[in-house]
């Protein structure tokens, strides 16, 4: 089993859809959740930062976290062309690599059309 | 906002050669990592380096693999013998604290051995 498990898609949602993204996990010594946002030849932009369980909101962007069920998630709402980039899930149990060593999930790639 | 900068973003070189991907982590950073990221595959943690050592190593880092910290302000991979998997993107990434803080990263060295 994979330690983090990820729809790579591709996912082509409309302009202005509401758009889920969410990966699973096995190490339940995760608590640290991020999500990045990766275009094409360029590197993980930071788009969401979590700890344990719960949710977080930043404008248009909400990330939710279940830890009992080891599942995370991304919700873009009204979607813009200019989100379309490839997602990436990461976690880390804040212990292993001086407290930040990353698991990235394979990523998703979403394509919102106009 | 400050950035990690790595240099150079294209390095094409024969296998068998050594390469050095160099990296400008967020200056007051103390925290520093390499992933690597095949093409089409995910992003995978190499290494981390804290307070002038490494702090933990992935399997995929072996003895042809080695970073360095030369300065006060670059952070270098070195592969002393490039073969033809090594080729991928390279990602430097570096944080200011421990225990699980979101890491910022480049925009990564894009490495061809032929």
């Amino acid at each position: 089993q994979k330690e983090v498990e990820q729809d790579p898609g591709p996912l082509s949602v409309p302009e202005g859809a509401i758009v889920s993204l969410n990966c699973t996990y096995s190490n339940s010594a995760f608590q640290y959740f991020m999500w990045y946002r990766q275009y094409s030849r360029k590197g993980p932009e930071l788009l969401m930062y979590t700890y344990s369980s719960g949710n977080k909101e930043d404008g248009r962007f909400t990330a939710q976290v279940d830890k009992s069920s080891k599942y995370i998630s991304l919700f873009i709402r009204d979607s813009q062309p200019s989100d379309s980039a490839t997602y990436l899930c990461a976690m880390s149990d804040g212990l292993t690599g001086g407290g930040n060593k990353l698991t990235f999930g394979t990523g998703t790639q979403l394509k919102v059309e106009l | 906002e400050p950035e990690v900068t790595q240099t150079p973003s294209h390095q094409v070189t024969q296998m068998g050669q050594e390469v050095i991907l160099r990296c400008v982590p967020i200056s007051n950073h103390l925290y520093f990592y390499w992933y690597r990221q095949i093409l089409g595959q995910k992003v995978e943690f190499l290494v981390s380096f804290y307070n002038n050592e490494i702090s933990e190593k992935s399997e995929i880092f072996d003895d042809q693999f080695s970073v360095e910290r030369p300065d006060g302000s670059n952070f270098t991979l070195k592969i002393r013998s490039t073969k033809l998997e090594d080729s991928a993107m390279y990602f430097c990434a570096s944080i200011g604290t421990g225990g699980g803080q979101p890491q910022h990263f480049g925009d990564g060295t894009r490495l061809s051995i032929l």
